[in-house]
Order: C-alpha cells, then structure tokens, then sequence
C-alpha cells in the first residue's frame, strides 16, 4: 500500500477513555506532522516529527500525546479529552523536514483523516 | 509574520460556469505557494504550486499564477465539473530558516449540474 494511511477514520470517546490514532506512510519520507482541522477554522499544525525526532510542539495541551516510534509511523496518544477536541486529525509526511531544506520538494502528503468526536 | 488570507465561501456554480478563489498573502522575502484540495471524506492533496513570481500553476484544468506586485495567487478554472466539489486550500511557505507552511482557512466550492 502507497501512501498516507490513517487508522482509526472514525472514532467516538467519552471524556475519561484513552485511546490512540495511528498514521503510517510507505513513501519513505523522513517529516510526519499531525495537523486539526476544525470546521471554519485554518488548518492548525500540532506536532512535527523529523527523522523520528520531535522538533516542534505547537503548545498542544498535554492531553495529546505523540510518539514516533520509525519513520514510517506516527501515533496520537489521547487521554481525558474535551469535547472541543472533536475534530478531524490529519497526518501528512514530507520527503525532507520544511526547515533547513529547499521548498520546492517539500509538499505534504495527507492521510485521509481520523474524524474525533469526544462525548 | 507569514499570513495567507482566502476569500470565505461557500461558492456555488452551475457545471461549466468559470471559477475563480481569491487567496492573498503576507510575507516577507520569496515564499513559495500552493493551492490544496481536499475531496469530501479525504486528506488534502497538493493541486498545483508555484515557487517564484510570475510563474503559473496548473494542474487538472485549474491554473494559478504568481503575482508578487499584487501578493496574490488566486485559483481559477475555466469550466469547472461536478467533480470539482471540494475545499479548496491555499498555502505560503516562508522559507526553509523557519520551516512553515501557513494554510489558509480554506473555500468551499459546490458545483450543481
């Protein structure tokens, strides 16, 4: 399988669940990101991981945990969530980190997105 | 600091009607730009992007240029299919010293036959 694949598309927690969201890529990228998109609201970058190592923390409450275990995947940790935290969550990955590396390679490739909705 | 402003929607067309999505941006130096869609029930994917001023994007019939002296990429299509019904993303990256790539809020397009 090619692509950005994201597991679970749909999922449905209660406040005091734990549970996790999985990306995995198979393009050999060595970015992951995690991005939320909320309705009207421009897309808002969570995390950055390049080469396994995380690099940017956009102060994202502590409720969402991240983890990057290889390069090739890429997991939401997510634990005592509100309700406002329903959203869909994109995973994407880039060939190169964004920072340090020339622009014109490094586009985004998205998951289709694990749609939230906290209870 | 980088900001990428779109016009709000939704906009709605008939089948062959002519597109166009207004995106401005703010910036300092170079950036590069790009437009995303994303399809009902799907991820955004890169629709066409344009590195330095002047130059045109194009891809699937829709067409972008560069305008630095307008700080403007707008989105535009000729005779636009149902298919075409999506949210469309415009985006700026800065440059490599800072890493961002800064979305737009993005627009809406439904098309009817």
């Amino acid at each position: 399988e090619t692509g950005v694949t994201q597991t679970p598309r749909h999922l449905v927690m209660g406040m005091t669940n734990k549970k996790s969201l999985k990306c995995e890529q198979h393009l050999g990228h060595n970015a992951m990101y995690w991005y939320k998109q909320s309705a009207k609201k421009p897309l808002e970058l969570m995390f950055v991981y390049n080469f396994k190592e995380q690099t940017e923390n956009n102060s994202v409450p502590s409720r969402f945990s991240p983890e990057c275990p290889n390069s090739s995947h890429l997991f939401l940790h997510l634990h005592t969530l509100q309700p406002e935290d329903s959203a869909l969550y994109l995973c994407a990955s880039s060939r190169q980190p964004l920072q340090g590396y020339p622009s014109g390679a490094n586009v985004l490739t998205f998951g289709a997105g694990s749609r939230l909705t906290v209870l | 600091g980088n900001s990428v402003t779109q016009m709000e929607g939704p906009v709605t067309l008939s089948e062959e009607a002519f597109l166009t999505i207004n995106c401005t941006y703010t910036a300092t130096g170079y950036p590069s730009l790009f437009w995303y869609v994303q399809y009902p029930g799907e991820g955004l994917q890169l629709l066409l992007k344009a590195t330095k001023a002047d130059d045109k994007g194009s891809n699937k019939g829709f067409e972008a240029t560069y305008r630095k002296e307008t700080t403007s990429f707008h989105l535009e299509k000729g005779s636009v299919q149902v298919s075409d019904s999506a949210v469309y993303f415009c985006a700026l990256y800065g440059s490599s010293n800072t890493g961002k790539l800064i979305f737009g809020q993005g627009t809406t397009l439904q098309v009817k036959p």
